[in-house]
C-alpha cells in the first residue's frame, strides 16, 4: 500500500533559524495535504498542493510539491515560538480519497 | 469550513468495557473519518463512514471492535469495545472539505486502565 514518509522525526532550533522538513511518499500521489498539531491539540488544515511542481505561499511557509509528484516539503523562514507543534504531511493517490499521513516532524523552538 | 463537536473530549475507562465516542458536524456530509492517533504518533485511519451503508474499515481493524454508527449526514459514533490498555489512544473523526483539507474533531483522549 502506499507509504509517506517524513524527516526529520525531530528538530529543534532557536527562534529565528528557518526549519524545513520533507516528505517522500512510495507512490505518485493526486495530493498533497500539510497539517499542523499544537501539543494537545488536533491537526489543522494548512494547505494543499495539486500541481507537479507547485510552490504556495502562507507567510513564512512555503510548500513545494515535486515535479513527479511523490515529494514534497515544508519550509519555515525565520521561525517563531508560535510554530511550535508537530507538522504532518498527508498524501492521497489517483482516485483512492483517502489520506496517508506521514509519521510527523515534531518542531521545538527554543526563545 | 464545517465545525465538528467531538465528545467525550477525555475519558478513563476499565478495560473490558466499551466508550462510545460522538462527532456531530454543523453541515451535511457524505463521509466522514474516524481516525486513532497513539501518544507521539501520526494518524492511523480505521474506517470511513458512509451514511446508509456500513461503514468500511481499513486492514487491522474490525467492525467487533470499533462498531461505526452513521445515522443521519451529521453524526456518527465510533465504539471501542472490550477495551483493553493497548486501546489508549487519541481517536479523532473528519470530514473531508475538498481543497479546504479534512476537518478534525477535537479529538478523545482514551485511557485504559
Amino acid at each position: 500500500g502506499q507509504q509517506v514518509m517524513q524527516i526529520p522525526q525531530y528538530q529543534h532550533v532557536q527562534e529565528g533559524e528557518d526549519f524545513t522538513t520533507y516528505c517522500n511518499s512510495s507512490t505518485t500521489l493526486s495530493n498533497i495535504q500539510w497539517y499542523k498539531q499544537r501539543p494537545g491539540g488536533h491537526p489543522v488544515f494548512l494547505i494543499q498542493l495539486v500541481k507537479s511542481g507547485e510552490v504556495k505561499k502562507q507567510k513564512r511557509l512555503t510548500f513545494q510539491f515535486g515535479e513527479a509528484k511523490k515529494n514534497s516539503s515544508l519550509h519555515i523562514t525565520a521561525t517563531q515560538t508560535t510554530d511550535v507543534g508537530t507538522y504532518f504531511c498527508a498524501g492521497s493517490g489517483g482516485s483512492n480519497y483517502k489520506l496517508t499521513f506521514g509519521k510527523g516532524t515534531l518542531l521545538t523552538v527554543n526563545p | 469550513s464545517a465545525v465538528i463537536s467531538q465528545k467525550p473530549s477525555r475519558d478513563i475507562c476499565q478495560r473490558g468495557t466499551s466508550l462510545t465516542i460522538q462527532c456531530q458536524v454543523d453541515s451535511q456530509v457524505t463521509m466522514m473519518f474516524w481516525y486513532r492517533q497513539q501518544p507521539g504518533q501520526s494518524l492511523t485511519l480505521i474506517a470511513t463512514a458512509n451514511q446508509g451503508s456500513e461503514a468500511t474499515y481499513e486492514s487491522g481493524f474490525v467492525i467487533d471492535k470499533f462498531p461505526i454508527s452513521r445515522p443521519n449526514l451529521t453524526f456518527s459514533t465510533l465504539t471501542v469495545s472490550n477495551m483493553s490498555p493497548e486501546d489508549s489512544s487519541i481517536y479523532l473523526c473528519s470530514v473531508e472539505e475538498g481543497q479546504y483539507g479534512y476537518t478534525f474533531g477535537s479529538g478523545t483522549r482514551l485511557t485504559v486502565v
